[in-house]
């Protein structure tokens, strides 16, 4: 149980365009889920918080216009990175957690490379 | 001060031996502590996770948790080369939500 997956796991797109990424939990119903960016070589970052059919919780610095994440089922939250520049090429990671419990669980993970 | 604390390493062990990875936090509230294993270029895995004082074993893995000390640790016995990797600690306080503070990672390097 408890299985997230990511869609694409990898992209790569021009400047100035947008991605969409999306995080499924396969077999538990997600309130909650989490998105991670890393860098090489640095742990992961969390960008925000998406809650189902609330607006997400952004951590400070991370730009809400930039990253537009939407949470409209119990089972998929999608990230779009919108206006892609190359430093936003990075490692997207969502998570979510079972209802009543702390522990995250991982998608596999979307790298972003933009030219 | 940051939140969560490891050392980065690399921690370099030779096969068979026993890894000890540490981790200490700042916040006192803290309730919840995971360990997390990634592979390069992978995602993180769910290890184990330790709520209350005292030592949890699962397999060859064992979380140990000082709420007193505020430090947590795994130990890995009978490392293997298959357990080199970077292993992420994090925490969750009930002022968090169901957030995770996680710690830098320490990298393990286990050698045949």
């Amino acid at each position: 149980g408890a299985v997230v997956s990511q869609h694409p796991s990898r992209v790569i797109c021009k400047s100035g365009t947008s991605v969409k990424i999306e995080c499924r939990s396969l077999d538990f119903q997600a309130t909650t889920m989490f998105w991670y960016r890393q860098f090489p070589k640095q742990s992961l970052m969390l960008m925000a918080t998406s809650n189902e059919g609330s607006k997400a919780t952004y951590e400070q610095g991370v730009e809400k216009d930039k990253f537009l994440i939407n949470h409209a089922s119990l089972t998929l939250s999608t990230l779009t990175v919108t206006s892609a520049h190359p430093e936003d090429s990075s490692f997207y990671i969502c998570s979510a957690n079972l209802d009543n419990s702390y522990e995250q669980y991982f998608g596999p993970g979307t790298r972003l490379t933009v030219t | 001060q940051k939140e969560v604390e490891q050392n980065s390493g690399p921690l370099s062990v030779p096969e068979g031996a026993i890894a000890s990875l540490n981790c200490t936090y700042s916040d006192r509230g803290s309730q919840s502590f995971f360990w997390y294993r990634q592979y390069s270029g992978k995602s993180p895995e769910l290890i184990m996770s330790i709520y209350s004082n005292g030592d949890k074993e699962d397999g060859r893995f064992t979380a140990q948790l000082n709420k007193a000390s505020q430090y947590v640790s795994l130990l890995i016995r009978d490392s293997q080369p298959s357990d080199s990797a970077t292993y992420l600690c994090a925490v969750n306080s009930d002022n968090q939500g169901g957030k995770l503070i996680f710690g830098q990672g320490t990298e393990l390097s286990v050698k045949p």
